[in-house]
């Protein structure tokens, strides 16, 4: 178990529609990653926050937003979902921003099938 | 472009052999190189990292060697077990605030490897 929680573990929608998953980091760290990990493909960042500001973005798509609150969990909103969105969604943490040379604990992920 | 390609795509051994997985990237500047195990259905958990200047790395059963050189880098798994069954995902890291949108982690899709009885 690494620490990182995240909710729901399963979620299936329809497209059009706007879902939002939930990320609470270890304690202690106060940075958050958002990955993306579509059928047979590696690991895609999507965006960090450090300490409730945004610290570095990926390609993230605009129908996609996220925050990282006073309490640093943090939330991915997706809108407007299609077909292609479905995917794990994988949240990660570490105790500083520097992503190149701490290590990351991920948690368990959520399933996301649009259908 | 920053890639990393691991192979094979996936590996079927029995128990108690030994395998070797491969990850060759072109990623620059580098900064380091992790391998991770992901369980079906989790989130992927760190074995090992090397810098630059290590070309070897143990944890356990698990052995990581890195050539800078030629950019290559394998994960040696001895004396497999059921539950060694997972997908290996190597990770390189550019120098930080080099990854543009790509982010600072660059990932291979993965070994799908299967321990059977």
């Amino acid at each position: 178990d690494s620490g990182v929680t995240q909710t729901p573990k399963h979620l299936i929608t329809a497209t059009g529609q706007r879902v939002t998953l939930r990320c609470s980091p270890r304690s202690g760290d106060l940075s958050v990653y958002w990955y993306q990990q579509s059928l047979d493909q590696g690991l895609q960042f999507l965006i960090q926050y450090y300490n409730g500001e945004e610290r570095a973005k990926g390609n993230i798509l605009e129908r996609f937003s996220a925050q990282q609150f006073p309490d640093l969990h943090s939330e991915l909103n997706l809108s407007s979902l299609e077909l292609g969105d479905s995917a794990l969604y994988f949240c990660a943490s570490s105790v500083t921003p520097e992503s190149s040379y701490n290590e990351q604990f991920f948690g368990p992920g959520t399933r996301l099938t649009v259908l | 472009k920053n890639q990393v390609e691991q192979s094979p795509q996936s590996l079927i051994i029995l128990e108690g052999k030994n395998c070797t997985l491969q990850c060759n990237y072109t990623v620059s500047p580098f900064s380091n190189l992790r391998w991770y195990k992901q369980d079906t259905g989790r989130g992927p958990v760190s074995l090992t990292i090397m810098t630059f200047s290590e070309n070897t790395k143990s944890n356990g059963r698990y052995t990581a060697t890195l050539d800078a050189d030629t950019k290559q880098s394998s994960l040696h798994i001895t004396a497999s077990q059921l539950s060694d069954s997972a997908s290996y995902i190597c990770v390189v890291s550019l120098r930080e605030n080099y990854g543009g949108s790509q982010g600072n982690l660059i990932f291979g899709k993965g070994t799908k490897l299967s321990v059977k009885p």
